[in-house]
């Protein structure tokens, strides 16, 4: 398809499992973002790439979250021994990368439906 | 730090009423951008607009239009003539050349048959 794509669609794991949450952009972004979000709440930066290269992490709330884009597309979020507090819904975005004179474009972000992940 | 603030937590109109979407945001940047967001129930986060700080002209999109106010640090957001299919949560966003994107934590809209 021609929109970011996101999968599982919903992830039910217990506590103290690892989990692993695929992002696909558009074909062509460079920039790839991953937010968290909590019922009731706006998106929260985790982290953002431009091609393979993590540019920005300082949004990961602790060092159980790690995430990945080995070949400057898929994109792989992973969180390890994972707690209810994990439980929101993890979205990914992807935008072209037009300078700025900073690390991040000004560009639209464009929204995959996102993983609901749920903790049991 | 980038700041973004939705006073209005729901907001329920009649079908055909307009309504305005605030947002107020903070920043020490002179260079930023504003984003509007739709979230519908299935999720996605739909693109509605792009304001650049240095463009202060207010813009109209069908129903829709923007009204960007630097001296009040303010991005409000109007659809006129709401519909049922407007319903949905609005989320209004600012970002910079060196930080992502701060969201707002919505609003959500409600229009009413």
């Amino acid at each position: 398809g021609a929109g970011v794509s996101q999968s599982p669609r919903y992830k039910v794991a217990k506590r103290g499992q690892d989990v692993a949450l695929r992002c696909d952009p558009i074909s062509g972004h460079v920039s790839l973002f991953w937010y968290q979000q909590a019922l009731g709440q706006g998106p929260e930066f985790l982290t953002y790439f431009q091609n393979e290269a993590q540019l920005d992490k300082s949004g990961l709330p602790s060092d159980r979250f790690f995430a990945e884009r080995p070949e400057g597309s898929v994109s792989t979020l992973k969180i390890q021994r994972t707690q209810q507090e994990d439980s929101a819904v993890y979205l990914c975005a992807s935008s072209p990368r037009v300078g700025t004179g900073g690390i991040y474009s000004n560009q639209p972000q464009h929204f995959g439906d996102g993983t609901r992940l749920s903790i049991l | 730090a980038q700041k973004v603030t939705q006073a209005q937590t729901e907001i329920s109109v009649v079908e055909k009423e307009d309504v305005t979407l605030d947002c107020v945001y903070e920043t020490r940047d002179t260079t930023y951008y504003l984003f509007w967001y739709k979230q519908p129930p299935s999720g996605e986060l739909v693109f509605l607009i792009r304001r650049n700080s240095f463009d202060e002209q207010n813009e109209i999109s069908g129903r829709y239009s923007w009204n960007f106010q630097k001296s009040t640090s303010s991005f409000n957001f109007t659809i006129t003539a709401s519909q049922v299919v407007d319903s949905a949560v609005y989320f209004c966003a600012l970002g910079t050349g060196n930080t992502p994107l701060v969201f707002g934590k919505g609003t959500r809209l409600s229009v009413i048959a």
